[in-house]
Order: C-alpha cells, then sequence, then structure tokens
C-alpha cells in the first residue's frame, strides 16, 4: 500500500534548468495537487488538477508546468528554475465526493535547492 | 478575502499544558475547515476537522472550538506530550472546488 509517492526526495540544481518533479498515488483519487512550502507562507498551492487531462491553475502558478496524462501520475515542471523556486514540494490527492470536504493526503515532500 | 490567518508563530509549552493554535478566516462561503499535523521531514497528514455547523468537535486530546459569528476557529491540545512536538496548519476549504487555504503554520514545541 504505497499511498502517494513523491521523487526525488531531494534536488539540487543550478538556475535555468529544466526541472521534473514526479507525484505518483495508488489509490486512483480524482483530485491532485501541488503545494510548496516556505517558511512564513505555509503551503501554497501551486497546480491542481480535477481528473486526467483537467488541471488548472492555483495560488503561485507562475514558472510551473504541469499535465496529468493518467489519473495516478501528476508531474511538475519547473521550465527555468529560479533561485526564488527553492522549496520544498508537496504533492496531495483527494478523493472525488459530492459536496466535497474530502481529506487531502500528502507526499513526504520534495526538497528543491536552485543554485 | 480567501485569506487564512493563524497565530501564534510559534509555541513552547511544558509537558501536561494546553496549547491553543487560533485561526481567522473572513469568507463566510468556506465550508470545511480541517487541521493538519507536520512532523520534520514529513508530508502533512489530516488531525481533525470541523464544519461550520458544529460548535465544538473533540478527537482524543484534540479539540477544535470553532466560532462561526466571530470568523474563528482554534485547536486545543489537552495533556500535551513532547510526541506532539510539530508544526501544526488550520485550512479551509472553498466550496465546490476541493481546494484549501491553509494558514502559515504554528511551530509547536512540548518540553518534557
Amino acid at each position: 500500500d504505497a499511498g502517494i509517492t513523491q521523487s526525488p526526495r531531494y534536488k539540487i540544481t543550478e538556475t535555468g534548468r529544466q526541472v521534473t518533479l514526479m507525484c505518483h498515488q495508488t489509490w486512483s483519487h480524482s483530485y491532485m495537487f501541488w503545494y510548496r512550502q516556505d517558511l512564513g507562507h505555509g503551503l501554497r498551492l501551486i497546480y491542481y488538477s480535477a481528473a486526467a487531462d483537467i488541471t488548472d491553475k492555483g495560488e503561485v502558478p507562475d514558472g510551473y508546468v504541469v499535465s496529468r496524462s493518467k489519473t495516478e501520475n501528476f508531474p511538475l515542471t519547473l521550465e527555468s528554475a529560479t533561485r526564488s523556486q527553492t522549496s520544498v514540494y508537496f504533492c496531495a490527492s483527494s478523493e472525488y465526493r459530492r459536496g466535497g470536504r474530502e481529506t487531502q493526503y500528502f507526499g513526504p515532500g520534495t526538497r528543491l535547492l536552485v543554485l | 478575502q480567501q485569506q487564512v490567518k493563524q497565530s501564534p508563530q510559534s509555541l513552547i509549552v511544558q509537558k501536561g499544558g494546553i496549547p491553543i493554535i487560533n485561526c481567522a478566516y473572513e469568507n463566510t462561503a468556506f465550508d470545511y475547515f480541517p487541521w493538519y499535523q507536520q512532523f520534520p521531514g514529513k508530508g502533512p497528514a489530516l488531525l481533525i476537522a470541523i464544519r461550520p455547523d458544529v460548535s465544538e468537535k473533540k478527537e482524543g486530546r484534540f479539540t477544535i472550538s470553532f466560532n462561526k459569528s466571530a470568523k474563528q476557529f482554534s485547536l486545543h491540545i489537552m495533556d500535551s506530550q513532547p510526541g506532539d512536538s510539530a508544526t501544526y496548519f488550520c485550512a479551509a476549504s472553498i466550496p465546490g472546488t476541493y481546494k484549501y487555504i491553509f494558514g502559515t503554520g504554528t511551530r509547536l514545541k512540548v518540553l518534557a
């Protein structure tokens, strides 16, 4: 029962490079989310997806791209990494149930350092 | 309007004390208020949640108090233990979207 996994767990890259963070869930949850966590800002939503091929922007989408070709995967790409994107990134998923109020389950996070 | 303001930023209590973490919101359309607990190096995990039609909810040593008229809710941890040392986040759900707005987090340390 793997649940939700993220890879890599740690990543160091340089300014201007493209980086892809992977997220995989085994529950077949409809909804998936990407957050970044920074001191003083809590968790901020980058992008989310309601189903395969349906994605939408969150609070801080600039500089990020997502795709969702399969229900279980939701990769996040930094097209040209900047130092301000140094952060801890969390993927989450939740079931669809009419009326919402579903628990979001979080992965273990990816620590990204952009030099 | 979409913000959730959380306080304090950090909190230190003695073992057995009752730390209280407060959150306030503006958007009266929010319809679900979960609390998440996060240990160092781990992802957040749901601790307890409440709906706005309920004024209090208890699960073990954790209690949420909800004041709809004041647009505030708080987490109380009874008989706190060193193992409760973690970062706590409140959140509010935007109706129909499955999206959460998170507070900025409270780092709690319980001294042995």
